[in-house]
């Protein structure tokens, strides 16, 4: 069965500093594996994925994860976070592409000025 | 522009009413997904498509039905709405033969009184 852990319900982070939103997966096989953001009364919107290759990827807004497989994690990351940055994160997985994806329960980030 | 639509945006009703959520996208998208959104944040697949006259109940189908006649469509209908269907519906499709990334709609936030 596949699954996701998002371990942090609320991260803060001052305008500026660098921010890591973790997230861990569990699925068999090759993971798909995806981070979005949502804003408050919005739909989620989709930040960037993981699907094969560089284990580094590059997303919307300056956004970056590193797929570890080794760790099964996949955290999410900026250098420099922006007050604007706040909204929920959820992390999400499907088993290559093929199934509904799994998402975590997602985290409040919270960038203060 | 290719979108995904949701209406209404909000609704508020009384018990016992029979409900439908509209769903529309204009991306050519063969799956589509329903997720129940509550106050705590996580979401709950509750139905999906994978294609025309295809529909699969999800972990949490929450007593709602779903059908899909046309490609771009995907109702959600209450038979019978409870105070505990309040939350947030979002609707979200995505492309199997592209990124594998779901596009989701800007949700309904329904309140049963």
């Amino acid at each position: 069965a596949q699954s996701v852990a998002q371990p942090e319900d609320q991260v803060n982070v001052a305008e500026g500093n660098p921010l890591t939103v973790k997230c861990t997966y569990s699925v068999s096989g090759n993971p798909y594996l995806f981070w979005y953001v949502q804003y408050p009364n919005r739909g989620l919107q989709f930040l960037l994925k993981y699907i094969t290759g560089d284990n580094l990827v590059k997303g919307s807004y300056g956004f970056e994860a590193e797929f570890n497989k080794s760790q099964t994690s996949f955290h999410l990351k900026k250098p420099s976070a922006l007050v604007s940055d706040s909204a929920l994160y959820f992390c999400a997985v499907s088993w290559r592409g093929n199934t509904p994806l799994v998402f975590g329960k997602g985290t409040r980030l919270s960038v203060i000025a | 522009e290719a979108d995904i639509y949701q209406t209404p945006r909000y609704l508020v009703i009384g018990t016992g009413k029979k409900i439908t959520l509209e769903c529309s996208q204009t991306m050519g998208h063969d799956k589509m997904y329903w997720y129940q959104q509550d106050p705590g944040m996580e979401l709950h697949l509750i139905h999906y498509s994978y294609g025309v006259n295809s529909t699969e109940k999800g972990d949490l189908s929450s007593e709602s039905t779903v059908s899909r006649i046309r490609t771009e469509h995907f109702p959600l209908t209450l038979e019978s709405a409870r105070p505990s269907h309040t939350s947030q519906y979002l609707c979200a499709s995505s492309d199997p033969t592209g990124g594998f990334e779901q596009f989701f709609g800007p949700g309904t936030r329904l309140t049963v009184l």
